[in-house]
């Protein structure tokens, strides 16, 4: 079983539609999780960090369900300028200088 | 926010030939860098720990006398493929750990793309 699992995708959608991306992690020691995008053969970067609590920044909102070992990341009103690739990522380190674990990605694309 | 480059950011080379890949960080101060490898549809995968000074960490199954590893500084970290081969073509990419707002953030470099004929 791979450390994080990921939608395969590919998502189509369109243009200021609402698409939620799941990610599941398999080691209970992980203790920092992050979603990343990734657009083509580019570096990827941080799009946020994800809490306990749930965090939001403007149109993304990430949900992280420790019991389950469950990650989400919601995109409303998606635009053009969102389609890449969305990589889920965890790390056992609290002060982020651990080795980052990442997904697969799920692709995604917006149809205008 | 803190910036890293790579060079080259592409390199073709004949099979057997080793290839030198450049990891610097410009705006800061980096004890630890990582590297990466991303073949196509894949996911990052982790190489090497690299600390400045200090001989770097590899996972495990990655040869660590084929990729040599030299953090010889506190802003250079580069990456040595030793007599390469085709199956060594893949996304090579890099991050260096800086502080932010008191925690550490890996920030990545855009990447190097070896192909091995």
């Amino acid at each position: 079983r791979k450390e994080v699992e990921q939608d395969p995708g590919p998502f189509n959608v369109p243009e200021g539609a609402t698409v939620a991306f799941n990610c599941t992690y398999s080691n209970s020691a992980s203790q920092s999780f992050f979603w990343y995008r990734q657009d083509c053969r580019k570096e990827p970067k941080l799009l946020m960090s994800v809490y306990s609590s749930g965090n939001e920044d403007g149109r993304f909102t990430a949900q992280l369900n420790r019991a389950s070992q469950y990650i989400s990341l919601l995109i409303r009103d998606s635009k053009l300028s969102d389609s890449a690739t969305y990589l889920c990522v965890v790390t056992k380190s609290n002060f982020g200088n651990e080795k980052l674990t990442f997904g697969t990605g799920t692709r995604l694309t917006i149809i205008p | 926010g803190a910036v890293v480059s790579q060079h080259p950011s592409r390199v073709i080379c004949k099979s057997g030939t080793s290839v030198k890949i450049e990891c610097r960080s410009l705006d800061f101060q980096a004890t630890t860098m990582f590297w990466y490898r991303q073949f196509p549809k894949q996911s990052l995968m982790l190489m090497a720990t690299s600390n400045e000074g200090s001989k770097a960490t590899y996972e495990q199954g990655v040869e660590k006398d084929k990729f040599l590893i030299n953090h010889a500084s506190l802003t250079l970290s580069t990456l040595t493929v030793t007599s390469a081969h085709p199956e060594d073509s893949s996304f090579y990419i890099c991050s260096a750990l800086a502080v932010v707002h008191s925690y550490n953030e890996q920030f990545f470099g855009p990447g190097t793309r070896l192909t091995v004929l």
